[in-house]
């Protein structure tokens, strides 16, 4: 049973434009929301996280917005450059328990010039 | 300071053979962490250290694997008998008690069982 899904799985954007991937959990449980950052031959890194007591977090070009009644959750990559063309995934987990991080599938960004 | 480290980072064995899997953790952080991605699925969690005990290990797929964490600083992943369904890329992560949420993610190791 797939906890969080992750959508699209792969995604091209030319430069200078907007990337937005989509996520959707099911646990209710979960209240810690990061996103991660994989380049190739590399582990996944943390981009950028929010917490459900917030709609939206924003870290330089990239934005989190969070729907908790909706149970989703996307991030925004404005301007995209082609440094950013990497694997993303959303994940969540649950601060009152154990750590563990619930990842979705991943979407390949791809940003062409 | 040094990041997560994982060794080896690729690896190549038979159906039927034994692998051992090291994660170095970042120095100071108690968090350790075992994920896999097995090819085009979700990075799936394996288990948890807290120090050199087991927290948390019900995403161990089965008896054939085994996990330590001797003295609290490196851990090991041991497959043994490797089985084909056990290929995949194998994440070490780590984290503080000050910022636990916040995990820090090895390169990964690459299991190829043939």
């Amino acid at each position: 049973q797939q906890q969080v899904k992750q959508s699209p799985q792969s995604l091209i954007v030319q430069k200078g434009g907007i990337s937005i991937i989509n996520c959707a959990y099911e646990n209710t449980a979960f209240d810690y929301f990061p996103w991660y950052q994989q380049f190739p031959g590399k582990g996944p890194a943390l981009l950028i996280a929010i917490r459900p007591d917030v709609s939206e977090k924003k870290e330089g070009r990239f934005t989190i917005s969070f729907n908790k009644s909706a149970k989703q959750f996307s991030l925004h990559i404005m301007d995209s450059q082609p440094g950013d063309s990497a694997t993303y995934f959303c994940a969540a987990s649950s601060t009152g328990g154990y750590q563990k991080v619930t990842f979705g599938t991943g979407t390949k960004l791809q940003v062409i010039p | 300071e040094a990041g997560v480290t994982q060794f080896p980072s690729h690896s190549v064995i038979e159906k039927g053979q034994t692998v051992t899997l090291r994660c170095d953790p970042i120095s100071g952080h108690d968090n350790l962490y075992w994920y896999r991605r097995v090819m085009g699925k979700e990075i799936k969690f394996l288990l948890h250290f807290v120090k050199e005990s087991k927290q948390d290990e019900s995403g161990m797929p089965n008896n054939r694997f085994l996990a330590e964490r001797t003295g609290g600083t490196y851990s090991t992943l041991k497959v043994q008998p490797a089985e084909l369904e056990d290929s995949g890329v194998y994440f070490c992560a780590s984290s503080s008690w000050t910022s636990e949420y916040e995990q820090y993610f090895g390169p990964g190791t690459r299991l190829t069982v043939t």
